[in-house]
């Protein structure tokens, strides 16, 4: 089945913990991306990935890294997470465009 | 001024009626306009995209673009309460920026028996 699948689906941390969520599609694509969705501000873009070892910023990239060493994977790092990255997060990919894209279930973060 | 604006909604239509999603976008260059679909705690899936000014149909839904009023809309006929849902509309922007993608705030719909 073509998907995009996250990992984990649900997360409680806390301050300054590190952590990695990751994203995986079967699909071949070369476009990855990530948004946070957050009540009253909508989705919004933190990093999005071209193809392998090229990655952009998006409109919040704040206290966010990522990596596209593969073209099958692309994880959202934290490195110190904060409470006011408490947070829906979605991955999606692409065929081509940007705008045509598959989203993940989600993973929801809490961090207190 | 937002980059996406979309009707504040929530919209609600009766079954059978016409429902009408309208969104607003800043970026004069913006080349192409999305409108997905996301249902309460699932995650959003893309129904219609649109590229060119004018008219796109596809089954119940029709996309509309007008670039020189920089406006897209989206019109559900014959709504069924199942098509109750939030709707976002998403733009890609002009200029080299081609990965970028921008989402409104969503129009929540209900489509009541």
């Amino acid at each position: 089945e073509a998907q995009v699948t996250q990992n984990p689906r649900y997360l409680i941390t806390v301050t300054g913990k590190k952590l990695t969520v990751t994203c995986s599609q079967n699909m071949n694509h070369e476009y990855m991306s990530w948004y946070r969705q957050d009540p009253g501000l909508g989705l919004r873009q933190i990093y999005y990935s071209m193809n392998v070892e090229v990655t952009d910023k998006g409109d919040v990239p704040e206290g966010y890294k990522v990596s596209r060493k593969e073209k099958r994977n692309f994880p959202l790092i934290l490195e110190s997470p904060s409470p006011n990255q408490t947070s829906l997060y979605f991955c999606a990919s692409s065929p081509g465009l940007a705008g045509e894209q598959y989203f993940g279930p989600g993973t929801r973060l809490t961090v207190t | 001024q937002k980059e996406v604006e979309q009707n504040s909604g929530p919209l609600s239509v009766p079954e059978g009626a016409i429902a009408s999603l309208n969104c607003t976008y800043s970026d004069r260059g913006s080349q192409s306009f999305f409108w997905y679909r996301q249902y309460s705690g699932k995650s959003p899936e893309l129904i219609m995209s649109i590229y060119s000014n004018g008219d796109k149909e596809d089954g119940r839904f029709t996309a509309q673009l007008n670039k020189a009023s920089q406006y897209v809309s989206l019109l559900i006929r014959d709504s069924q309460p199942s098509d109750s849902a939030t709707y976002l509309c998403a733009v890609t922007p002009g200029g080299t920026s081609y990965g970028k993608l921008t989402f409104g705030q969503g129009t929540i719909l209900t489509v009541h028996p």
